[in-house]
């Protein structure tokens, strides 16, 4: 059975860069398509953006300039990078199989100094 | 972009009635890529129906998605306690995908 498990600092001050990792066991990576979502408590969802089996990416305009995601065939992990975070960027971050087939259980970040 | 607008926001039933919920886009979601999740407090959204209509694995019978092209519907037909939850609606046909801001369900 697949599992997805988010890790990463619960801390980061703002125009800092937030990095969070997603390890995917129970099945290989390379075969689907994997999305970082994120949840500002008690908010809304909010789409960041995915990545390809062929390595393409596609993001958010709203966060475009500022996110990269990556996937670690070796280690069967995708990241998430967001540079130049402020207070609006603290949410509950969620990475997910698919456009949301399968979601780990979520890793909060705060944004703060 | 495709705005979702899911409505009523909060819809306050019974254990044993049918509820229905609608989602509703700005535009025609490609085909018919639409999605409902459901999440239960301090959980992550889980997949309940996706391509509009099909049922994800496990999901229990008493769920079903309908609709297309911008009217879409998810209706569960005989609510059980667990039920009662923050239910999403997302496109995943254009990008950006979006969701909707969420139908509260709860108990009566």
């Amino acid at each position: 059975q697949v599992q997805l498990q988010e890790s990463g600092p619960g801390l980061v001050k703002p125009s800092e860069t937030l990095s969070l990792t997603c390890t995917v066991s129970g099945g290989p990576i390379q075969t689907y398509y994997w999305s970082w979502i994120r949840q500002v408590p008690g908010k809304g969802l909010e789409w960041i953006g995915c990545i390809y089996d062929n390595g393409s990416t596609i993001y958010n305009p709203s966060l475009k300039s500022r996110v990269s995601i990556s996937v670690g065939l070796s280690e069967n992990q995708l990241s998430l990078k967001i540079n130049s975070v402020t207070a609006a960027d603290t949410a509950m971050y969620y990475c997910a199989r698919g456009s949301g087939g399968i979601w780990g259980q979520g890793t909060m970040v705060t944004v703060s100094s | 972009e495709v705005v979702l607008t899911q409505s009523p926001g909060t819809l306050s039933l019974s254990p044993g009635e049918r509820a229905t919920l609608s989602c509703r886009a700005s535009q025609t979601v490609n085909s018919n890529s639409l999605a409902w999740y459901q999440q239960r407090p301090g959980q992550a959204p889980r997949l309940l129906i996706y391509a509009a209509s099909s049922r994800a694995p496990g999901i229990p019978g008493r769920f079903s998605g309908s609709g297309s092209g911008t009217d879409f519907t998810l209706s569960i037909s005989r609510l059980e306690p667990e039920d009662f939850a923050v239910y999403f609606c997302q496109q995943y046909g254009s990008s950006p995908y979006t969701f909707g801001q969420g139908t509260k369900l709860d108990i009566k």
